[in-house]
């Protein structure tokens, strides 16, 4: 089955520093997500992203935050300027028109 | 805006009972609503997916309900077992872009 697929499994950065999220949807899925959870906190939406643009973003994605999909098969949350509070799960999801979210992993964020 | 409540926040039963998790929802204008598994330190798999037009999905040893008009919906969980163990979340999609709002989660234990 197909499945989508985040890299890395676990990012340790120093404070301050830019940290890229990588992230493969399933193949022929259209709308992508990110999402975090803090730990022993709700995971909470960050942004949803079609036809190569943000289609929505929550009031935590700030300037700080970014996504790309630069090629036909990555999808990218970019965080700058990193702060302690970044540290948290982060997961991608994909899905096809009207069928229900695939999510990866996730990757553990530890900012130091 | 969409709140969602999970009850309760955690359950710990002898393995073989059946139980009953619950997910409260405010807003009943929702598309959706999805049970989640998450095991520790791991990602979230998807266990059943009900339509707001529907009243129930079963999967094996798993049925969930949904009353959209009084925003409720419950997982039954029958004849548990050890590997039942996890924590498991409630979302509920809103808004055009179909963004997953969560609850906080239900951590069960299945004693052996």
């Amino acid at each position: 089955e197909p499945e989508v697929t985040q890299t890395p499994s676990h990012q340790v950065t120093q404070m301050g520093q830019e940290v890229i999220l990588r992230c493969v949807p399933i193949s022929n899925h259209l709308y992508f997500y990110w999402y975090r959870q803090i730990l022993g906190q709700k995971v909470e939406f960050l942004v949803s992203f079609y036809n190569n643009e943000i289609s929505e973003k929550s009031e935590i994605f700030d300037d700080q935050f970014s996504v790309e999909r630069p090629d036909g098969s990555n999808f990218t949350l970019k965080i700058r300027s990193t702060k302690l509070e970044d540290s948290a799960m982060y997961f991608c999801a994909s899905r096809q028109d009207a069928q229900p979210q695939h999510f990866g992993d996730g990757t553990r964020l530890s900012i130091l | 805006k969409q709140e969602v409540t999970q009850i309760p926040a955690a359950l710990s039963v002898p393995e073989g009972e059946n139980l009953v998790l619950n997910c409260s929802f405010t807003d009943s204008a929702i598309y959706n609503l999805q049970w989640f598994r998450q095991d520790p330190g791991k990602g979230l798999t998807s266990l059943l997916l009900i339509q707001s037009s529907q009243r129930e999905q079963t999967s094996g040893r798993l049925n969930a309900s949904l009353d959209k008009s009084s925003g409720r919906s419950t997982l039954y969980i029958a004849a548990s077992q050890p590997g039942d163990s996890a924590t498991y979340l409630c979302a509920v999609t809103r808004g055009s872009n179909y963004q997953l709002i969560w609850g906080a989660g239900t951590k069960l234990i299945i004693k052996p």
